[in-house]
């Protein structure tokens, strides 16, 4: 079956600029994670949406926001951005909230912030 | 402060040579998982262990989880060039019967010289 499908794979945007990035998820999972994935702090967690609601934040401005859809792809959204949002964004899907047996990731999309 | 702690951070080792990857934690996790990461792909789960004391076996990588389940080690037999990459664990916790977020550990980089 399909992975987690994740676009754009590269982006390269200008200070201030907002962002949107998709993720589809396996199909039959219903909960999305993202995670922002930089060489100093590791993977740090964003946000999860489990039908179509948020059931977890992590510690991040709220310049960052994310939605999930009915069929279970989700967005997240960069607004104003800086130059230390440049990273490797992740995606993961479950079956169940949490991921207590494990996620499936995308290969992610590199943001570049200049 | 980190949740989970990995170590070491880096690793270079030759071909044919033995390797043990550690995370620790203070917390007690319902489940422990680990992943490998290639650069530029999202990571991919290798185990998950759920049990105090479980050891679980994936060819040539050994997978423990503490008795107390706040910790685990991956011990890599016989390493090849193919087994390079970094190595995150990440603990699933449970609050009050609802599952939380994963935590990742910022991983170790294994390096595999021929």
């Amino acid at each position: 079956k399909a992975g987690v499908t994740q676009t754009p794979r590269y982006l390269i945007k200008t200070r201030g600029q907002q962002v949107t990035l998709s993720c589809s998820p396996i199909s039959g999972h219903r909960s999305v994670s993202w995670y922002q994935q930089t060489p100093g702090q590791g993977l740090q967690f964003l946000f999860e949406y489990f039908s179509e609601t948020q059931r977890n934040k992590g510690n991040f401005p709220g310049r960052f926001s994310g939605r999930q859809f009915s069929n279970s792809r989700s967005e997240m959204n960069v607004s104003t951005l800086e130059l230390g949002d440049s990273a490797l964004y992740l995606c993961a899907s479950s079956f169940l909230p949490g991921a207590p047996i494990g996620y499936t990731f995308g290969s992610g999309t590199r943001l570049t912030v200049v | 402060t980190q949740l989970l702690e990995q170590s070491p951070q880096f690793l270079s080792i030759q071909e044919g040579e033995n390797l043990t990857v550690y995370c620790n934690s203070s917390s007690v996790f319902s489940s422990l998982q680990w992943y490998r990461q290639e650069p530029g792909e999202g990571p991919v789960l290798l185990v998950t262990v759920v049990t105090g004391g479980e050891v679980k076996k994936l060819k040539r990588l050994t997978f423990q989880f503490g008795d107390a389940r706040k910790d685990s080690s991956l011990h890599i037999t016989a390493a090849q060039t193919g087994d390079t990459g970094l190595y995150l664990c990440a603990g699933a916790m449970n609050y009050g019967g609802s599952q939380g977020n994963l935590i990742f550990g910022k991983g170790t980089k294994l390096s595999v010289k021929p």
